[in-house]
C-alpha cells in the first residue's frame, strides 16, 4: 500500500541553525511534490513544487531536494527564526495527491 | 495571488443541522476543488474532488448523501454538511487549483465545525 512518512512528529532547534525535514514514501510513483506549512487552526500554505526531474528547488531561506531513487525528499530551512513553527507537511501527486502527516517544528531563541 | 477563501471560519450548530460551507478562489479560475477533513493533529484527509460542472468524486467511506459538494462555477465550490451529528464535528479544508498541470493546490483557511 502506498505510504507517505514524514521523519518525526516533532523537530526541536535553535534559533539560527538549519532545520532538516525529511519525507519518505513507498509504492508510489509522484509526477511532483510539493511542500506545504501549516499554523494551528489555519489551512496549509504552499512553500515549494519539485518535479520528478528535478534535483533541488531554492526559495529564500528554503531548499528542497527530491531523489526518485531514495523516494525521498528533504526540505531545508537555514537561518532558522521562531517565527518559522509551524507544522510542514509533504504532498505528493500523481493523479492523485497524499499527504504526509506533518512534522511540527519548534524554533527556540 | 492565488488567494481561496472559505467561509464561514467557524460554526456552532445543534445536532441535525444541515451547515453549508462555501469556498471560493479570488484570483483565479478553479477546475478542480478539493475537500478535506483534518482531526487534531493529523494530517488532511481528502474527502471528495470536485470539477466544474460536474459531480464530485469521493474517496472510499465518505457519504455522498451525508456530505454534498456542489461546483457550480469556476470560483465557488460548496460543501453542505447534511443532518450534522456531533461525530461530523471537525476542521474542513478546500483548496482550489488551475487546469495547468504540476500546479499546487492553495487551501482556504478552514472552516471548524461543532456540533453539539
Amino acid at each position: 500500500s502506498q505510504k507517505i512518512e514524514q521523519n518525526s512528529e516533532a523537530l526541536n532547534i535553535q534559533e539560527g541553525k538549519t532545520a532538516t525535514l525529511t519525507c519518505n514514501y513507498t509504492n508510489y510513483s509522484p509526477a511532483y511534490l510539493q511542500w506545504y506549512r501549516q499554523d494551528p487552526g489555519r489551512g496549509p500554505v504552499f512553500l515549494l513544487l519539485i518535479r520528478e526531474n528535478e534535483k533541488e528547488k531554492r526559495k529564500e531561506r528554503l531548499k528542497v531536494t527530491f531523489d526518485t531513487t531514495l523516494k525521498q525528499s528533504l526540505f531545508h530551512i537555514t537561518a532558522s527564526q521562531p517565527a518559522d513553527s509551524a507544522t510542514y507537511l509533504c504532498a505528493l501527486v500523481n493523479n492523485d495527491m497524499r499527504f504526509g502527516a506533518g512534522t511540527r517544528l519548534t524554533v527556540k531563541p | 495571488g492565488a488567494v481561496v477563501s472559505q467561509h464561514p471560519s467557524w460554526v456552532i450548530c445543534k445536532s441535525g443541522t444541515s451547515v453549508k460551507i462555501e469556498c471560493r478562489s479570488l484570483d483565479f479560475q478553479a477546475t478542480t476543488m478539493f475537500w478535506y477533513r483534518q482531526f487534531p493533529k493529523q494530517s488532511l484527509m481528502l474527502m471528495a474532488t470536485s470539477n466544474e460542472g460536474s459531480k464530485a468524486t469521493y474517496e472510499q467511506g465518505v457519504e455522498k448523501d451525508k456530505f454534498l459538494i456542489n461546483h457550480a462555477s469556476l470560483t465557488l465550490s460548496t460543501l453542505t454538511v447534511t443532518s450534522a451529528h456531533p461525530e461530523d464535528s471537525s476542521f474542513y479544508i478546500c483548496s482550489a487549483r488551475t487546469a495547468r498541470d504540476g500546479q499546487p493546490q492553495h487551501f482556504g483557511d478552514g472552516t471548524r465545525l461543532s456540533i453539539l
